[in-house]
């Protein structure tokens, strides 16, 4: 079973900044990795899909990079509503399944 | 445009069973799968399952096995999610998601979610 190591739990930053968030996987994913941003009492928002391919409508200040077991989340100039928490997702074809991160909570400074 | 409207809250007794629907629209039901995804308070995302709306067929959490079962009804492009024996650490918001295209076995993240279901689970 594969597993989603997301370090550290919470990040602060101020708006203007750029963070890096990351994702650590047990074993190697190729690029079947995702991140989402979630906020209290909303769904859960797809912001990159495949590692580093923006979802429909996701500004370009989000980008994804990485692949095997490595990934990076980057927001490279934080806007005040960017503030939430980032969980990353594995998807597996065989079984099919799905995996999540335990999230890194980005709050403001 | 895609939504996926869900059911209202539910409060049930421990062992009792809950279900949950997920009426789909702005897109045909029977071409992608949907997914069933739940966070319980303070805790992260887990992943339940998912339902190819177009056959039936399911693909349950190991976790979950023997206590969930996703159906759908075609006829009114509706998903549901029914997970029995509930515990009071089954408390939580469900959520409902669609997955990749029905024509496929593959995984894909799911896009458009639904607006959460809280279930709460207490004598």
């Amino acid at each position: 079973e594969i597993v989603l190591t997301q370090s550290p739990a919470t990040l602060s930053f101020s708006p203007g900044e750029r963070a890096t968030l990351s994702c650590r996987a047990s074993q190697s994913i190729s690029n079947f990795l995702a991140w989402y941003q979630h906020k209290p009492g909303q769904a859960p928002w797809l912001l990159i899909y495949d590692a580093s391919n923006r979802a429909t409508g996701v500004p370009a200040r989000f980008s994804g990079s990485g692949s095997g077991t490595d990934f990076t989340l980057t927001i490279s100039s934080l806007e005040p509503e960017d503030f939430a928490v980032y969980y990353c997702q594995h998807r597996s074809n065989w079984p099919p399944s799905i995996t999540f991160g335990q999230g890194t909570r980005l709050e403001m400074k | 445009q895609v939504q996926l409207v869900q059911s209202g809250a539910e409060v049930k007794m421990p062992g009792a069973s809950v279900r949950v629907s997920c009426k789909a629209s702005g897109y045909t039901f029977t071409d992608y799968y949907i997914h069933w995804v739940r966070q319980a308070p303070g805790q992260g995302l887990e992943w339940m399952g998912r339902i190819n709306p177009n056959i039936g067929g399911t693909n349950y959490a190991q976790s979950f096995q023997g206590r969930v079962t996703m159906t759908n009804d075609t006829s009114i492009s509706t998903a549901y999610m029914e997970l029995s024996r509930l515990k009071s650490d089954d408390t939580a918001v469900y959520y409902c998601a669609r997955g990749a295209p029905s024509v496929y076995a593959r995984v894909a993240s799911p896009d458009y979610w639904g607006q959460g279901t809280l279930v709460t689970v207490s004598s």
